[in-house]
């Protein structure tokens, strides 16, 4: 079965520090994989995704993510953060095959401290 | 204008009361999805449209039916609404065929 994880339920980094939030999936296939961010009150936001190719996206807000095939991995990155992408994020896998359903993590609460 | 809205964004109800939330899009797409997010647990699947004819159930359908009136509506009903339906829900639309899906803005839902 389809499934993601975010072992991280919560992040606090300081402003202008490095971020790495963590994605682990299981999918028997090549997945196609999304990371999406939800402000506080909003819905969310597509911040990059991954279907073939180079193994390193880049996204919106200056994010970026690696897809490790041999890790099960797709870790979001950004080499500084602002306080304006305190958010909680989420990790998803599209599994185009059976019917075009997504399976999303249980999210990551990034604070950003001063 | 936002190409996928959602009314009502909040909502607060009893137990037993039957409750509709509505779901339209200007985007074009196919599919429509409805998703409940609760705290700790992410985004949950709850029914999900391929085409007007094409309704299937999520991960999550007891307690919950759908109606798609048109391409561009989707809409989710809680004929007896009870407190743990209480959260987030959120619907989202794609293309046939397409790689990403597009939120609206959310529900909130507070069943008392």
């Amino acid at each position: 079965a389809q499934s993601v994880t975010q072992p991280d339920i919560h992040i606090t980094v300081s402003e202008g520090a490095s971020l790495e939030l963590r994605c682990n999936y299981s999918y028997g296939a090549t997945p196609y994989l999304f990371w999406y961010v939800q402000s506080p009150g909003q819905g969310l936001q597509l911040l990059l995704k991954y279907f073939s190719g180079d193994t390193l996206v880049q996204g919106i807000k200056g994010f970026e993510a690696e897809f490790k095939r041999s890790q099960s991995s797709f870790n979001l990155r950004k080499p500084s953060v602002h306080w304006s992408d305190a958010a909680e994020y989420f990790c998803a896998v599209g599994t185009f095959y059976t019917g075009n359903q997504f399976y999303f993590g249980t999210g990551t609460s990034l604070t950003v401290i001063p | 204008d936002a190409d996928v809205t959602q009314t009502p964004r909040n909502r607060i109800t009893k137990t037993g009361k039957r409750i509709m939330l509505e779901c339209s899009q200007t985007k074009g797409h196919d599919r429509m999805y409805w998703y409940r997010q609760d705290p700790g647990l992410g985004l949950q699947l709850i029914y999900y449209s391929f085409d007007v004819k094409d309704i299937n159930k999520g991960e999550i359908s007891d307690g919950y039916s759908v109606s798609r009136q048109a391409q561009a509506k989707f809409s989710l009903s809680l004929e007896s609404a009870i407190p743990n339906q209480t959260a987030l829900y959120f619907c989202a639309t794609s293309e046939r065929g397409g790689d990403t899906q597009y939120f609206g803005p959310g529900t909130r839902l507070t069943v008392l």
